[in-house]
């Protein structure tokens, strides 16, 4: 079964500072990699997707993956008090140009706290 | 407005007593999901449904049934509900191919079984 490894936190970073979120996966065949982020009481909604070696920004986030080491990380750049939450990695073993689809594994999420 | 929509929302029921939540999307997808959410294990896929009368089992598919017999709805069944069934569970959708991971997510339906 795919393993999917995240440090369950707490993580905390003062306002302002740089969060780095990490997360392995033990299944060489993953292609596609995931970010949501989860509100305590909330559902998880998606912030991030990167489907290709290298780093990937959108805003005050940016998703690096290396496949080699079997490793993906989200890192937010001057964090507030409202990017506290869980971020729960996921990846799937369809790549970007496949036409199927299929399971989705979850890492068990770590727990951000960005405080004033 | 696009949304996923599940009941209900809270359930407290008995061992045994069968029990259906429903799912419900507008945004016309193909993929349907079920996750179970419990502290310490993060999401774990029941089942999911790549489009009507198409079904497979996800990681934990246990004492659950599904069913799509229509696009929008997908439904989870729990025949015959025990203790270790009580968790919070999310369904989700999304549109088919390689984005199918890229999902919307339900607002959830916490389940306790006595």
């Amino acid at each position: 079964q795919k393993e999917v490894e995240q440090n369950s936190g707490p993580l905390s970073v003062p306002e302002g500072a740089i969060a780095s979120l990490n997360c392995t996966y033990s299944d060489r065949g993953s292609q596609s990699f995931f970010w949501y982020r989860q509100y305590s009481g909330k559902s998880p909604e998606l912030i991030m997707s990167i489907y290709s070696n290298g780093d990937k920004e959108d805003g005050r986030f940016t998703a690096q993956l290396n496949k080699a080491s079997q490793y993906v990380s989200l890192l937010i750049r001057d964090s507030q008090p409202s990017d506290s939450a869980t971020y729960l990695c996921a990846v799937t073993d369809v790549g970007a140009g496949g036409t199927s689809y299929g399971k989705l594994t979850f890492g068990q999420g770590t727990i951000l706290t960005v405080h004033p | 407005e696009a949304q996923v929509t599940q009941n209900p929302r809270y359930l407290i029921t008995v061992t045994g007593k069968k029990l259906t939540v429903t799912c419900s999307q507008n945004m016309n997808h193909e993929y349907m999901s079920w996750y179970r959410q419990d502290p310490g294990l993060g999401l774990r896929q029941i089942y999911y449904s790549m489009n009507v009368e198409v079904t497979d089992k996800g990681d934990v598919p246990e004492g659950y049934k599904v069913s799509r017999k229509e696009k929008r709805n997908f439904p989870l069944i729990l025949e015959s509900p025990s203790p270790n069934q009580t968790s919070l569970y999310f369904c989700a959708s999304s549109w088919k191919g390689p984005s199918f991971a890229e999902q919307y997510f339900g607002p959830g339906t916490r389940l306790t079984v006595t």
